[in-house]
């Protein structure tokens, strides 16, 4: 059965960083589009990365340029390195595999981890 | 990429059902026939219930079931039950090399 069990997730001053892991049991992450999903305290989802199994990342604009996404393949592993923190990115994140189905590229998702908060405070 | 509008919230009675509606443009929903939604309870992590627009994984119950038209997808659940109550979000694709985006989620409430 796949699992996905995010941790590194804490408290944090704006302007730090942080590294979220996201261990992967049951599925290769290496062969599986892996993603980053998160939702602020009482908000919807934001989708804000994706990493394909080429390496190929993208980003949202919101996190383009201070979150990195990668993996470790000997881990089975998958990585969300978050530079220059500010309040906007407190959040919920979750791992998770995209899929694409009949589509072009992946846009839906069939796991989940539990998920991670980061909360970002002076 | 802007929110897909989905109304803030639904109801019904056990044994009904309510129908949630999720609006985008012809960049997204209407252009493409790659909508999928999401259940989640409180406190819990997103679960899919619904992905090219009417397909259901394995092990989502039937009462769940959805469609397109236009610019706007919808999500009815059928013969409502307790555990159905959670926030729903839909999600659309937009295109290759483009992170798709999420609807503003429905609660339902199962009174």
């Amino acid at each position: 059965e796949a699992q996905l069990v995010e941790t590194g997730g804490g408290s944090i001053r704006p302007g730090g960083s942080l590294r979220l892991s996201c261990a992967a049991s049951g599925f290769d992450v290496s062969t599986s589009y892996m993603t980053w999903v998160r939702q602020a305290p009482g908000k919807g989802l934001e989708w804000i990365s994706l990493l394909f199994s080429d390496g190929t990342t993208y980003y949202a604009d919101s996190v383009r340029g201070r979150f990195t996404i990668s993996r470790d393949n000997s881990r089975n592993t998958v990585y969300l390195q978050m530079d220059s923190l500010t309040a906007e990115d407190t959040a919920v994140y979750f791992c998770a595999r995209s899929q694409s189905g009949s589509a072009y590229f992946p846009y839906f998702f069939d796991q989940w981890g539990l998920g991670s908060l980061v909360a970002v405070s002076s | 990429q802007s929110a897909l509008t989905q109304p803030p919230s639904a109801s019904g009675s056990p044994g009904q059902s309510v129908t949630i509606s999720c609006t985008g443009t012809s960049n997204d929903v209407g252009g493409f026939n790659f909508v999928s939604w999401y259940q989640q309870r409180p406190g819990k992590a997103p679960q899919l219930i619904i992905y090219e627009v009417t397909r259901r994984p394995s092990g989502v119950p039937d009462r769940f079931s959805a469609s397109k038209s236009g610019n706007t997808a919808s999500l009815t659940v059928s013969g409502l039950q307790a555990e159905d109550e959670a926030d729903y979000y839909c999600n659309s694709y937009t295109g290759r090399s483009n992170l798709g985006v999420f609807g503003t989620g429905t609660k339902v409430t199962v009174l």
